[in-house]
């Protein structure tokens, strides 16, 4: 199972784009990146997904670089129900495939 | 919420003690997984299931077992409950056709408690 480095925290401020950036050195060719929010006492919520190049939803955009060694996920004008605890997986969208990590809490400030 | 439910919400129990959580979903949807998130950590796989009477272990399924007799119920149980399995649990689906790859949806999650 591939693992995955995000950073421990991030603040913003409302209004601003947050790019959290998540490294997966070792993804396999079959492997796909998945995003997850989770916010207190709730389960994780699936963000977006992608497998190469951009991915862009409604509610934020993905961005994978050629070699796919990384991603980041693009939250474009946060505000302050956006803090949260974002997570990466690689592999497939949960399961036996992919692996939660700790995670990455985003605190938006006013 | 892909009509997830979990039972219960909150319980405490005493070690040693059997608890069963259940998790139920009303969408026939063919992969159920149980997840354990404490403190500090994010989820981690306990049990899964890919259809009726098909489960296996995850990442973390010492002092679990599970339970799929239908497609809408999956079952886990601490067969005697240690202080090591107090955690909230979360139950989730697969939506789609490619089971694993598919997004994952939660339900509320179970807080348990083991004195």
């Amino acid at each position: 199972l591939a693992k995955t480095t995000q950073p421990i925290s991030m603040d913003s401020y409302e209004g601003q784009e947050v790019n959290i950036t998540c490294s997966h050195n070792n993804i396999a060719t079959n492997d796909y990146i998945t995003w997850y929010q989770q916010f207190p006492s709730q389960g994780p919520r699936f963000i977006i997904q992608g497998y190469k190049t951009k991915v862009t939803n409604e509610v934020a955009s993905l961005f994978i670089p050629a070699d796919r060694k990384s991603s980041t996920l693009s939250l474009p004008r946060v505000s302050l129900s956006d803090t949260a605890v974002y997570y990466c997986l690689v592999g497939g969208g949960g399961g036996f495939k992919t692996i939660f990590g700790a995670g990455t809490r985003l605190f938006v400030k006013a | 919420d892909a009509g997830i439910t979990q039972s219960p919400r909150h319980k405490v129990t005493e070690t040693g003690t059997p608890v069963t959580l259940r998790c139920h979903q009303t969408e026939n949807h063919r992969y159920m997984y149980w997840y354990r998130q404490d403190p500090g950590h994010g989820l981690r796989l306990i049990h899964y299931s890919y259809g009726v009477k098909d489960t296996d272990k995850g990442e973390v399924s010492d002092g679990y077992s599970v339970s799929r007799s239908k497609t809408e119920d999956f079952l886990l149980t601490l067969e005697s409950a240690t202080s090591s399995q107090t955690s909230v649990y979360f139950c989730a689906i697969s939506v789609g056709l490619a089971g694993e790859y598919n997004e994952q949806f939660f339900g509320p999650g179970t807080r348990l408690t083991v004195l």
